[in-house]
């Protein structure tokens, strides 16, 4: 089967970097994928890593190690408007290519 | 296109009743998925099209949930005999076969069964 984990909460204030992070085991890995989420709203899109590595476009970076299961989703400059669930999903290749998703973190940004 | 539609945005219904729900894909987008999430969770996959084949089903379908896509576009997820524990958000996403880019959700249909 697949487990994700990532922190339930966290906490930061405006114009800081906050890193989440996100461990995983899945048996056919094929690819780690990021989403933000507004209360109420649909997930969006944020990244994609399916090799080893950090990604980045733009305020939002992410990283990924394959060997450690591990991935972190990095956010600089942090914004009000960044509050929001952080979802880390796990597309797993025997498991029809769809995604697993972890339970999400949810980001407060404070003034 | 304006993304991926979702139809009721809710749903209120009584114990026992049925209800079906519809999601209209990107038009050009051949998979369509159903995810179900509850509060402070992520969303827990159901199952999923390749145009208009059912591919995979989670055990959480129980044989209450039918889902069809019957000519490769629009969606139905029926659910007969709701129960409590069915209230959640109905989350329809599509994406093209191996998107390496996520997929594209709607905004969902939240089920309430009072």
């Amino acid at each position: 089967g697949q487990n994700i984990d990532q922190p339930t909460e966290m906490t930061a204030t405006e114009g800081a970097i906050v890193q989440i992070n996100c461990t995983y085991q899945t048996s056919g890995f094929n690819g780690l994928f990021w989403y933000q989420q507004h209360a109420g709203e649909a997930p969006t899109f944020l990244s994609y890593n399916v090799l080893d590595g950090l990604e980045e476009k733009g305020r939002f970076s992410s990283f990924l190690s394959r060997s450690k299961g591990y991935s972190y989703l990095l956010l600089k400059e942090l914004q009000m408007k960044d509050s929001a669930s952080y979802l880390c999903a796990v597309r797993d290749r025997n498991y029809g290519q769809n995604f697993v998703f972890g339970p999400g973190t949810r980001l407060s940004v404070l003034p | 296109d304006t993304g991926v539609s979702q139809n009721p945005r809710h749903k209120i219904t009584k114990r026992g009743q049925n209800v079906t729900f519809r999601c209209d894909p990107i038009s050009e987008h051949n998979r369509l998925y159903w995810y179900r999430q509850t509060l402070g969770q992520g969303p827990e996959f159901l199952t999923y099209f390749q145009n208009e084949a059912q591919l995979e089903k989670s055990r959480l379908l129980s044989d209450r949930f039918s889902a069809e896509r019957p000519k490769g576009s629009f969606s139905t997820l029926e659910i007969q005999r709701t129960e409590q524990g069915d209230s959640a958000m109905y989350l329809c996403a599509s994406s093209l076969s191996e998107a390496n880019y996520g997929y594209t959700f709607g905004s969902g249909t939240r089920l309430t069964v009072v």
